[in-house]
Parts: C-alpha cells; sequence; structure tokens
C-alpha cells in the first residue's frame, strides 16, 4: 500500500537552516504537505505543494518536490527554538478521496 | 475565520463505554475526515465524510463509526470502549487541497 517515511530526529543549533526529508510510494500524489505538532497540540498546516510544483517558499520555509523520485523536503531557514516540535509529512491523491497518509513524523530539536 | 472545533478537548472513559466526539468545520467546508493519532501507530485514517454521506473509511473495526449532519458538522462515535482506543483523534476539514485539523480530542480509557 501507500507509505511516507521521514527520518524520526534532527537536531540543529538556532539560526541555522533545517532539512527534513520525506519520500513517498505513491505515485498518483497529488497533493503534498507539511504539518507541525507541538506537545499536547493538534496539527499546523505548515504548507502544501501540488505535485506539479518542484518549489514552494513561504516566507521562512521552502519546499522542493523531487516527483520522479518521490521525495519531498522541508527547509526552514533561520530555525528558531520556536521551531522545535513534530514535523509531519503527508500526501493524498484523488484515487484515495479525502484520505492523507502521514509519515511517522520527524522531531526537530533547536538548541541555543 | 474560525477554525476547526472539536469537543470535549479531554475524555476519560471506562472500559466497555461508549463516546461521541464532536467536530465543527470551518463554515463553507463540506468534508470532514477523521484520524486517531497514537505513539504506537501514528496518525491513522478513519474516515472521511462529505454532504453526509462517507466517502471513505480506514481499516478500522466496525465499533468506530461516524456522521456528518446538513451543516457539515460530524461526530464520531467509539462503542464498547478498549485500552487500545485511548489516543488523540483529530478531525480535518476542507475545502479543497488543504485540510486544516482541529485541536483534538484527548481520549483516555481506562
Amino acid at each position: 500500500g501507500e507509505d511516507v517515511e521521514q527520518s524520526l530526529f534532527l537536531s540543529v543549533r538556532e539560526g541555522d537552516s533545517s532539512v527534513i526529508n520525506c519520500t513517498y510510494t505513491d505515485s498518483s500524489s497529488t497533493y503534498l504537505y507539511w504539518y507541525k505538532q507541538e506537545p499536547g497540540a493538534g496539527l499546523q498546516l505548515l504548507t502544501y505543494i501540488f505535485s506539479n510544483m518542484d518549489m514552494k517558499q513561504d516566507q521562512r520555509l521552502t519546499v522542493l518536490l523531487n516527483k520522479k523520485d518521490k521525495h519531498l523536503s522541508l527547509r526552514i531557514a533561520d530555525t528558531q527554538t520556536g521551531d522545535s516540535a513534530i514535523y509531519f509529512c503527508a500526501e493524498s491523491s484523488y484515487n484515495q478521496g479525502g484520505k492523507l497518509i502521514f509519515g511517522q513524523g520527524t522531531e526537530l530539536s533547536v538548541k541555543p | 475565520k474560525a477554525g476547526v472545533t472539536q469537543t470535549p478537548r479531554y475524555l476519560i472513559k471506562t472500559r466497555g463505554q461508549q463516546v461521541t466526539l464532536s467536530c465543527s468545520p470551518i463554515s463553507g467546508h463540506r468534508s470532514v475526515s477523521w484520524y486517531q493519532q497514537t505513539p504506537g501507530q501514528g496518525l491513522q485514517f478513519l474516515f472521511e465524510y462529505f454532504s453526509e454521506t462517507q466517502r471513505n473509511k480506514g481499516n478500522f473495526p466496525g465499533r468506530f463509526s461516524g456522521r456528518q449532519f446538513s451543516n457539515s458538522r460530524s461526530e464520531m462515535n467509539v462503542s464498547t470502549l478498549e485500552l487500545g482506543d485511548s489516543a488523540l483523534y483529530l478531525c480535518a476539514s476542507r475545502a479543497t487541497g488543504d485540510y486544516t485539523f482541529g485541536s483534538g480530542t484527548r481520549l483516555t480509557v481506562v
């Protein structure tokens, strides 16, 4: 079945850039998403990209999509301690209806 | 605009009981989907409703059910609760491509 994989942990220094990677298997993916979850909270939609795009930039966030390799990345520029959270990659496709397939989440730790 | 509202935020139930969770989507959104989040299994899709019809269902037992009302508000019900049903239950509303999640209901089964 469809699968989304992420590395589990990433640690960076405050002010550095963070890059969180994700791979997926569904070749019919339509949209790919990045969500942020802080402790005890729900999922905050950070950004999403349509599958016919290569890149999307939104302030400190840059999403890169390599559809050939089924690889998605999220770059956070000038990472702050407030960016410490779990980041989830997710994908959806028309043939899955309203279903999101999530990765396991990457825990980002930002050290001062 | 108001976001996705889930009630209650926390629930403690006893094994064997049933529970109903509520989700009010963003105004104008007709699609509501539900997810279960646990430390072991991560985020798993339960079901999606659109205009009062269930469009898709995940791989959960029949004890998990849901419905959607004409105002797009949705409820999910879990009957005969088991300890393993303890989880964060999240709902999301969607207009087109973007899924906006609520803060979730934390269910603890004791």
